[in-house]
Formats: C-alpha cells, structure tokens, sequence
C-alpha cells in the first residue's frame, strides 16, 4: 500500500487563524480523502480532493471553510479557515488507488489540530 | 442519513480470550472494510469485504460479510495485549462512489 505523510503531526492554533495541511503520498493515487476525527469520536468525510479541480464536499462542510487543493496525483491540501475551538479535531487524508486494490482506502498518521 | 452502529462500545477481556464485534445498518452496502486505530495513529486497514456472505482471515482477525449486506462481522481469536485499539467499521456509501461511512467503533482494551 501507498505511504501517506501529513504535515503537521499536531499544531495548537489561535481562534480566527489558519492552518493548512498538507498530505504526501509515495505513488500516484486516483481518489484522495479528507475526513474529520472529532475527540472520542468517529471518522466523518470532509470531501474528496479532486485532481485539477476543485472537491467535492459532503453536506455540513463548504469551500470557504476548508478549502481544498489537489495540483497533482501525489499531493494535496486541506485549509481549516478563519478556527474556532470547535475546529479542534484530528484531520486525517486518505487515498485509493483504483489501479490497485479497488475500494480499499488507506490512511495518513492524521494531524492533531488544537484551537485555542 | 445512514448510519453504521457498532457493538459493542467497548470490551475489556483477559488476554487469550477471543473477541466478536459488530456492525450493523438500516441500508445495504456493498463494501465493508474494518479499522483498527491506536491512539495518536491514524486507522490501519485490517480487512476488505465485497460479497455477501465473504469471510475473509488476516491473521487471527476474521471478518464476515453479512447474508443481508447490512452487517459484518469481525472476531480476534487469542487476544495479546497490542490487539489494544479502537476498531472501526466502514460501508460504502453510496455504492459505486468509493466513499465510506464510518462506523461508531468498539474500543477494546486487553488484560495482561
């Protein structure tokens, strides 16, 4: 399976600022994944990181909110915008490789974000 | 919206001991997977399902696809104590988008 790094592991942030996440994959990957980990909770998909375009997102999350980036097979970012404590979560990427293992998805290490 | 349940929340057993955990749903699904995830880690992939019916062994993990595809099943034979973790479920949703809907997790911690 593919190798998946995040950037930052953790970060503790500052009420009404930024912080984008990036996610690194080893291989090029068809389908990558952004979800949201709240504490003590399960995994709920943010949106799917479209290559050359812009995501897709789930209901209860918008663009100006967490805005997406895919430039290429490999890479992409999730901007968590304008944090409140609410915001505070584990973000985690993931990808499928659809040329591979169809329909098994793979996690990053996740990025522990703390709003302040 | 749909949604998966886990049970149960939590276990506590004596290493040795085997674990069943379940997950079930009011819809149909075509793919299961099933997580397990440790603390400050993100989830590792522990099984893929894609027929009803399958069952499908990783070890001393064994994983089943129910008859109704609105379940699955998975067991841990001979628990050890890095067996520690929370295990989730996780269904296709809808079927043919390659996303998935996260189950609400078993939490398993091992007596030594």
């Amino acid at each position: 399976s593919a190798v998946i790094s995040q950037k930052p592991s953790r970060d503790i942030c500052q009420r009404g600022t930024s912080l984008t996440i990036q996610c690194q994959v080893d291989s090029q990957v068809t389908m990558m994944f952004w979800y949201r980990q709240q504490p003590g909770q399960s995994l709920t998909l943010i949106a799917t990181a479209n290559q050359g375009s812009e995501a897709t997102y789930e209901s209860g999350f918008v663009i100006d909110k967490f805005p997406i980036s895919r430039p290429n097979l490999t890479f992409s970012t999730l901007t968590v915008s304008n944090m409140s404590p609410e915001d505070s979560s584990i973000y985690l990427c993931s990808v499928e490789d659809l040329t591979g293992r169809l329909y098994e998805q793979y996690f990053g290490p996740g990025t522990r974000l703390t709003v302040t | 919206g749909q949604q998966l349940n886990q049970s149960p929340q939590s276990m506590f057993i004596q290493e040795g001991e085997d674990v069943s955990m379940n997950c079930t749903s009011s819809s149909i699904f075509n793919t299961w997977l099933w997580y397990k995830q440790e603390p400050g880690e993100g989830p590792v992939l522990l099984i893929a399902l894609y027929k009803a019916g399958e069952l499908t062994s990783n070890g001393r993990l064994t994983a089943q696809f129910g008859i109704t595809r609105k379940d699955s099943f998975l067991n841990i034979s001979a628990s050890i104590p890095s067996d520690v973790g929370i295990y989730f479920c996780a269904g296709e949703a809808p079927s043919g988008t390659y996303k998935y809907i996260f189950g609400t997790g078993t939490r398993l911690k091992v007596l030594a």
